[in-house]
């Protein structure tokens, strides 16, 4: 079945630390991957997607994500992170490629960026 | 730019009662969304609609009903509330051209 899993529930760096999270899927075919971030009491957004190309994609607020088709893996990393950046991430994978109204979701890795 | 509305943004109920969630879009969407989310257990899809009327079911629909009488609209019922329930329930819409859902702040559910 597929599945998208983020390893980590809670992540805590400090103020200007790198930043990596992790997300792995298991999907069949080619997928299409997606990054979210959930700010306190908001709903979700966009931060990054990938199709296919260049693995390395950018997304907004500085952060970037690596499709590493060998792992089954689409972290997302970032060079040095905010206190703002404090939120809950989420991965999804779309699992019919064509058509993509559903979504897969990871249960997300809760960010603390301690200042 | 657009925005997704959705009320209450708190509700509180009483064990067995019947309770409706709104959502409203002008992004003029396709398809909406209503998910659950639960702490540590993620989004979970409850129902979705492709266009006005229709109703697919998600992998969390049994215990809620949905409406879409209209483009913009997509209410989510939960049919007996349960005691002790706490969740909160995320509506969206997605651009089919940019393959982006767009969320609403939630509703957040009480039973007491």
């Amino acid at each position: 079945a597929q599945s998208v899993t983020q390893p980590d529930a809670r992540v805590t760096v400090s103020e200007g630390a790198s930043l990596q999270l992790r997300c792995k899927y298991s999907y069949s075919g080619t997928p299409y991957l997606f990054w979210y971030v959930q700010y306190p009491r908001q709903g979700l957004q966009l931060l990054l997607k990938y199709y296919s190309g260049d693995p390395v994609v950018q997304g907004v607020n500085g952060f970037e994500a690596e499709f590493i088709k060998s792992n089954s893996s689409f972290h997302l990393r970032k060079a040095s992170v905010h206190w703002s950046d404090s939120a809950v991430y989420f991965c999804a994978v779309a699992p019919n490629v064509g058509d993509n109204s559903k979504l897969i979701w990871g249960l997300g890795t809760s960010l603390v960026v301690n200042p | 730019g657009g925005i997704i509305t959705q009320t209450p943004k708190f509700l509180i109920g009483q064990e067995g009662q019947k309770l409706t969630l709104k959502c409203q879009q002008n992004f003029n969407h396709d398809t909406m969304y209503w998910y659950r989310q639960d702490s540590g257990k993620g989004l979970r899809l409850i129902y979705y609609s492709i266009t006005e009327n229709d109703l697919q079911k998600g992998d969390l629909s049994e215990g809620y009903d949905a409406s879409r009488e209209k483009k913009s609209s997509f209410s989510l019922t939960v049919t007996s509330a349960q005691k002790n329930e706490m969740a909160v329930f995320l509506c969206a819409s997605r651009d089919r051209d940019q393959d982006t859902q767009y969320f609403g702040p939630g509703t957040r559910l009480l039973v007491l």
